[in-house]
């Protein structure tokens, strides 16, 4: 059974240091992975997603990079602000026709003004 | 466009109503979830139809009740809830399973 685990669970950093969120998962056989990030109260914003078949995805501040073999995928965050205060959640898609996300628990961050 | 709408953003119901929460997205996704969000954890899966059929339980409950009434829209049925149904809950859609899935921003459920 896939389970995704994140690292750290909490997050507090100065506004503009660059930080890296952490997403493993047990079973390399996934067919996309996904961050998100969540505001309290507030739905999921797909941040990025990444394919089985890709390394890395960048979006604006935000780059996410995928080791499928070794079951790694990172966030980095550059130059962080205190608007990127959220929780940031990591998901997978398990190559497995039906399955659908599996997510992790997620890391929340504060950004510190 | 990227939208999925829920409504209603706030819900107040009583253990004996039924009431509905609806879901519409015009992306042309043909799967669409149900998901269920206590504080501070993830989000836990519900119901998954694809392709207007109903592919995955979760073993939820008989009080919810979905409802796919067109590819567009998708209705959660709620009947005598309890308390600790209580949760903010999210409906989502993908182009088909395991494509990116988009969120809505939840219904708050709260259940007296």
């Amino acid at each position: 059974k896939q389970e995704v685990t994140q690292i750290p669970a909490a997050l507090s950093v100065p506004e503009g240091e660059n930080l890296v969120l952490n997403c493993s998962f047990t079973d390399s056989a996934i067919y996309n992975l996904q961050w998100f990030r969540q505001d309290p109260g507030k739905g999921l914003t797909s941040l990025l997603l990444i394919q089985s078949s890709q390394r890395e995805q960048t979006s604006g501040r935000l780059n996410a990079s995928l080791d499928k073999s070794s079951g790694r995928s990172t966030l980095y965050i550059a130059a962080s602000q205190p608007g990127d205060s959220a929780t940031y959640l990591c998901a997978v898609w398990p190559d497995s026709g039906n399955t659908p996300l599996v997510f992790g628990k997620g890391t929340r961050l504060s950004v510190i003004a | 466009d990227t939208e999925v709408t829920q409504t209603p953003k706030h819900l107040v119901m009583g253990m004996t109503n039924k009431k509905s929460l609806k879901c519409e997205q015009h992306m042309g996704h043909r799967a669409m979830y149900w998901y269920k969000q206590k504080a501070k954890k993830p989000p836990e899966l519900m119901f998954v139809y694809s392709y207007e059929k109903l592919s995955i339980n979760e073993s939820v409950p008989s009080r919810f009740s979905p409802e796919c009434p067109n590819s567009s829209l998708l209705n959660l049925h709620l009947h005598a809830l309890q308390p600790e149904d209580s949760a903010l809950y999210l409906c989502a859609s993908s182009l088909v399973g395991n494509t990116e899935a988009f969120f809505g921003q939840g219904t708050r459920l709260t259940v007296v």
